[in-house]
């Protein structure tokens, strides 16, 4: 199926470990995102990645670092994790050069839990 | 830094009531999304507005870009169970495929058989 899938669907770890989260999509689309959903389900960007290159970075703590080793993956990993950074982070893309329009293609995120 | 207010937060209503939900900014935007999540799934886009004062429809949802593309709105006609789910609006700013989505805080809609 084309999709944009992620792993895994749910994390559960101790404050202090680094952990990530990977991200897969088979739509040929260049741009893809990293958002992070809070409790209250506000949903927030992250980072953009448009053909393997850093085009937004909201401010975010550095102990999150994405990585795309290719246009069709984006990672994510975190670094000493924390009790707030616990939430649903979702992955996107988006195809290029369609303007303003763009249709943004969610995955099925990923929930997670820091204890 | 452009701020979208969604309105309400909650909705929770009998099937066959209309409701509306509310999305206000003080930013003009290039387009303006409506998107519906359900329980352990993504966002899903619903629909796409880009001229000030467009009015969509999709079966019993109609959606309106307000003349100054600064606020929009969604309106369900009839509503039913299957409508349950979390409404988020997002604006984008700017011409580029890059810019970046702003979404609302969101509406959480129960629709109650």
């Amino acid at each position: 199926d084309t999709a944009v899938s992620q792993t895994p669907k749910y994390l559960v770890t101790q404050m202090g470990n680094d952990k990530s989260i990977k991200c897969e999509q088979n739509l040929g689309h260049d741009t893809m995102y990293w958002y992070k959903q809070d409790s209250k389900k506000f949903l927030k960007i992250m980072f953009s990645y448009n053909n393997k290159e850093l085009i937004i970075n909201e401010t975010v703590p550095n102990r999150f670092s994405p990585k795309s080793p290719d246009k069709a993956h984006l990672n994510l990993h975190i670094n000493s994790l924390e009790l707030g950074d616990s939430a649903v982070y979702f992955c996107a893309s988006t195809p290029l050069g369609a303007g303003s329009t763009d249709t943004q293609y969610f995955g099925p995120g990923t929930r997670l839990t820091v204890l | 830094t452009q701020l979208l207010e969604q309105s309400p937060q909650f909705l929770s209503i009998q099937e066959g009531e209309n409701l509306t939900v509310y999305c206000n900014s003080s930013s003009v935007f290039s387009s303006l999304q409506w998107y519906r999540q359900e329980p352990g799934e993504g966002p899903v886009l619903l629909v796409t507005v880009v001229t000030g004062g467009e009015v969509k429809k999709l079966k019993r949802l109609t959606f309106q870009f307000g003349d100054a593309r600064k606020d929009s709105s969604l309106h369900i006609t009839a509503a039913q169970p299957g409508d349950t789910g979390l409404y988020l609006c997002a604006g984008r700013a700017g011409g580029t495929s890059y810019g970046k989505l702003t979404f609302g805080q969101g509406t959480i809609l129960t629709v109650h058989p």
